[in-house]
């Protein structure tokens, strides 16, 4: 069945460090693709999505490209912050499954220390 | 832009008690889910709904029920609480069953 795998954490990074998060999937088809950010004590916000082969989604200097060859849709930031501390979970649409419209990965928590 | 509201954001019920958690969109999404979200286990799927009056098992479905008795509310009902669903609830919404999820807020909710 379709599944998202994603790099445990937590990650701490210093203020204006580079962030990877590593997400991969597995699917059938070409599903689209998600990176969802829950700050502390509230519910999740879509941050980016892609929805084909070779698409970068962006969004307050996050990117993320969707590479189909590799099944993988890796979140990076060229200069985190501290309000950036937050947790970043990698969804993929689960179309044709039956198990509700978006499977997620299991989250990585990220800490900006200043 | 679209809203998703869970009707409370705390809440500390007793063990065995009837507890419902409302969850309200204001932007006629036809799809609405209920999740539950545990340290070290990510969100887990409860119940879904993809039409007014039609409801689907997720993956932990045991000791929980829905209602959706109109298209804007979904809700989740802990048919006598126990502490093992000391947890947080988010419910979302979707325009498609490929498009993205919105989420409300997040219910924390406390059985003692």
């Amino acid at each position: 069945g379709n599944s998202v795998t994603q790099m445990e954490g937590p990650v701490t990074l210093s203020e204006e460090a580079f962030l990877t998060i590593n997400c991969t999937y597995t699917a059938t088809g070409y599903p689209s693709l998600f990176w969802y950010v829950q700050y502390p004590g509230e519910g999740l916000q879509l941050l980016l999505k892609a929805t084909k082969a070779d698409d970068k989604g962006s969004n307050k200097g996050f990117e993320a490209t969707y590479r189909k060859e590799t099944t993988s849709f890796h979140l990076e930031k060229g200069s985190v912050q501290v309000s950036d501390s937050a947790v970043y979970f990698c969804a993929l649409a689960n179309y044709g499954g039956s198990q509700g419209n978006l499977i997620f990965g299991k989250g990585t928590k990220l800490s900006v220390k200043p | 832009d679209v809203k998703v509201t869970q009707s409370s954001r705390y809440l500390v019920k007793r063990t065995g008690e009837k507890v419902f958690l409302e969850c309200v969109q204001d932007m006629d999404h036809e799809n609405m889910f209920w999740y539950r979200q545990d340290p070290g286990l990510g969100l887990r799927l409860i119940y879904f709904s993809y039409d007014v009056k039609m409801k689907e098992k997720g993956d932990i479905p045991e000791g929980y029920s829905v209602s959706r008795e109109k298209k804007e509310r979904f809700s989740l009902i802990l048919e006598s609480a126990s502490t093992n669903q000391t947890s947080m609830y988010l419910c979302a919404s979707s325009l498609s069953k490929q498009g993205e999820a919105f989420f409300g807020q997040g219910t924390r909710l406390t059985v003692v």
